[in-house]
């Protein structure tokens, strides 16, 4: 079946720590990939997104990730983790025949100071 | 990005009443959608919100209980019909910009409570 699978419900960091985040899917075509976050009582807000071309990239905030075709997976990467972090992150695919989202179930991201 | 705004932020309904959340973009878009997030959970989409037609509802969503309204390119209004509180949710809207490519745009939500 077609999904989004983040494996990671709830990861616990501490400030100043690196923090990685896994999104792996399962379809038929490569999609385009996309990292959300949700900070407590908030929007979503878009961090980063990969159509094609070089598989890193950079997005908002000092975040960056890493598209993987041979493992089906695009994980989300902050070298140095800042208290204003802590939020639910949510991976989310789409195709470029339509303008729907799919969206993976989200992690929880606790810093500890 | 598009600036999306929605009303009303949050709102606390009775059984059986109807709340209609109204999304606004400052820019004509593409593109908008409907979701929901329940306590605790990811988003799902409700229906594409389509302009000066019939909304595109997804599997498990029906019209009578979620009819949705986009009578231009840069406003829509969802209503959530005779609530239970299994309505319970944050509803957001999002937008596809003119030239994006399926990258979505959030409003802040709306957080209904149905009593």
């Amino acid at each position: 079946a077609q999904s989004v699978t983040q494996p990671d419900i709830h990861i616990t960091v501490s400030e100043g720590a690196s923090l990685e985040l896994r999104c792996n899917y399962s379809y038929g075509a490569t999609p385009y990939l996309f990292w959300y976050v949700q900070s407590p009582g908030q929007g979503l807000q878009l961090l980063l997104k990969y159509f094609s071309g070089d598989t890193l990239v950079q997005g908002i905030k000092g975040f960056e990730a890493e598209f993987k075709r041979s493992q089906s997976s695009f994980n989300l990467r902050k070298p140095s983790v800042h208290w204003s972090d802590a939020a639910e992150y949510f991976c989310a695919v789409g195709f470029s025949n339509d303008y729907k989202l799919s969206f993976g179930a989200g992690t929880t991201v606790t810093v500890r100071a | 990005s598009a600036v999306i705004s929605q009303k009303p932020s949050r709102d606390i309904c009775q059984r059986g009443t109807s709340l209609t959340i109204q999304c606004q973009v400052d820019s004509q878009v593409t593109m908008m959608f409907w979701y929901r997030q329940q306590p605790g959970q990811s988003l799902t989409l409700i229906a594409t919100a389509n302009q000066g037609s019939e909304a595109t509802y997804e599997s498990g969503f029906v019209i009578d209980k979620f009819p949705i309204s986009r009578p231009n390119l840069t406003f829509s209004t969802l209503t959530v019909s005779n609530m239970s509180p299994e309505d319970s949710s944050i509803y957001l809207c999002s937008v596809v910009e003119e030239g994006g490519y399926n990258e979505q745009f959030f409003g802040p939500g709306t957080r209904l409570t149905v009593l």
